[in-house]
């Protein structure tokens, strides 16, 4: 199975600054059909989850463009260029390359 | 636009059997694989089973493999998931989702609580 290891667990951050989250996969996520199926999903509380980047960069329709997706093969990071009240929630990879499984999470906390 | 609408969650005692249902629209259902995911209370994601846009292919989580039944009908616009021999462990929120693969759509989720 592949295995998605998220760092960190717990993200504080204060409002307006900058937060990173690491995804690192056991095997490449590039599927046979040449696309790499590394997916960023938000968790607000008490909410489904929610897509906001798709096949590693590509941010979803009314995503703001603060967030942004990068890495290749088995390292990805989630970037949050300046953190607002409406982020805080629990930010999960996933991977629909092999089957699908998820990173563990990150709960994102205003410090 | 895609709407996921899950049902049939509740409380069960262990050993007994529950059925969640899926109502789906917005999208071209037959044309599509689709699946159940759970989380735990306070816990993370895992996909539990996928069904083939045609029915014919059915997969499984090894934790649930021979206790679950996925199905759907695509005439209705609807899926289901056969839960038998519930487990404590089962007990989570079961969402549906569309286009898994990408992340894409997910259902508001049934809370299903497994528990004497």
């Amino acid at each position: 199975d592949v295995v998605l290891t998220q760092s960190p667990l717990s993200l504080p951050v204060t409002l307006g600054q900058p937060a990173s989250i690491s995804c690192r996969s056991t095997q490449s996520l590039v599927h046979t059909d040449g696309n790499t199926y590394l997916n960023w999903l938000q968790q607000r509380p008490g909410q489904s989850p929610r897509r906001l980047i798709y096949k590693v960069s590509n941010r979803d329709s009314g995503v703001p463009d603060r967030f942004s997706g990068s890495g290749s093969g088995t390292d990805f990071t989630l970037e949050i260029s300046r953190v607002e009240a409406e982020d805080v929630g629990v930010y999960y990879c996933m991977q629909g390359a092999y089957w699908y499984t998820f990173g563990q999470g990150t709960k994102l906390e205003i410090k | 636009q895609v709407q996921l609408v899950e049902s049939g969650g509740g409380v069960v005692q262990p050993g007994r059997s529950l059925r969640l249902s899926c109502a789906a629209s917005g999208f071209t259902f037959s044309a599509y694989d689709m699946y159940w995911v759970r989380q735990a209370p306070g816990k993370g994601l895992e996909w539990v089973a996928l069904i083939s846009n045609d029915g014919s292919g059915k997969y499984y989580a090894d934790s649930v493999k021979g206790r679950f039944t996925i199905s759907r009908d695509n005439f209705e616009n609807m899926l289901y998931l056969q839960l038998n021999s519930l487990r404590p462990d089962d007990t989570a929120v079961y969402y549906c989702a569309h286009d898994l693969k990408s992340g894409a759509y997910w259902g508001q989720g049934t809370l299903v609580t497994v528990s004497s």
